[in-house]
């Protein structure tokens, strides 16, 4: 099976701007949840989606927000970019089958704003 | 909800000794607890996970234990090898009705020299 995708792998954006990531999770698996990754905090949890619905959220202010689409697919945006956003941002999908929980992650985008 | 506390942040062992990382969550409902290694531009990867109602897990060199009465847990590297050196990370999360929310330690930044 393919692993999970993420795209675009690398974005520099400005103050102010939004943005939209995207992720595909691994062919079957319904559960795709987000992280913003940086060296001071490591890994925090931003969301999880399930069958377009999200189910678990963080504590980030509400400028973070994704959706899910009908074949598991995945973005989040941002609004109004802050310097503080800079980040990798890591998804992760599930596939809840068998009891298994665990997450297999993507490769990231690494998101700079200047 | 749910805060989990790493330790050491950074750790150095000669090759060949062991290394332990331990970690304590707050939420006594928490019933699941993987560990993730990430390299250097990599992806996290689990590397070993352990249920609530197991006290102990092997697998080769790596062993990760569970106290759920004091809310700890922790890895264990024996025989330590170069590629060992990564950053892990622990995490907790309630598994209910297939949520997903996992919430990751601070992680550790592992260093093994030859």
């Amino acid at each position: 099976k393919a692993g999970v995708t993420q795209t675009p792998r690398y974005l520099i954006k400005t103050r102010g701007q939004q943005v939209t990531l995207s992720c595909s999770p691994i062919s079957g698996h319904r559960s795709v949840s987000w992280y913003q990754q940086t060296p001071g905090q490591g890994l925090q949890f931003l969301f999880e989606y399930f069958s377009e619905t999200q189910r678990n959220k963080g504590n980030f202010p509400g400028r973070f927000s994704g959706r899910q689409f009908s074949n598991s697919r995945s973005e989040m945006n941002v609004s109004t970019l802050e310097l503080g956003d800079s980040a990798l941002y890591l998804c992760a999908s599930t596939g809840l089958a068998g009891g298994s929980n665990e997450q297999f992650f993507g490769p990231g985008t690494r998101l700079t704003v200047l | 909800g749910e805060n989990v506390e790493q330790h050491p942040s950074t750790l150095s062992v000669q090759e060949g000794d062991s290394a332990v990382i331990k970690c304590t969550y707050s939420d006594s409902a928490s019933n699941y607890f993987p560990w993730y290694k990430q390299e250097l531009g990599k992806r996290p990867q689990l590397i070993i996970d352990i249920r609530s109602n197991v006290g102990e897990k092997k697998d080769q060199r790596i062993a990760v234990t569970l106290n759920k009465t004091a809310k700890h847990f922790s890895l264990h590297i024996t025989e330590t090898q170069p590629e060992d050196s990564a950053v892990y990370f622990c995490a907790a999360s309630i598994r209910s009705g297939g949520n997903e929310k996992l919430t990751f330690g601070t992680g550790t930044r592992l260093t093994i020299i030859p």
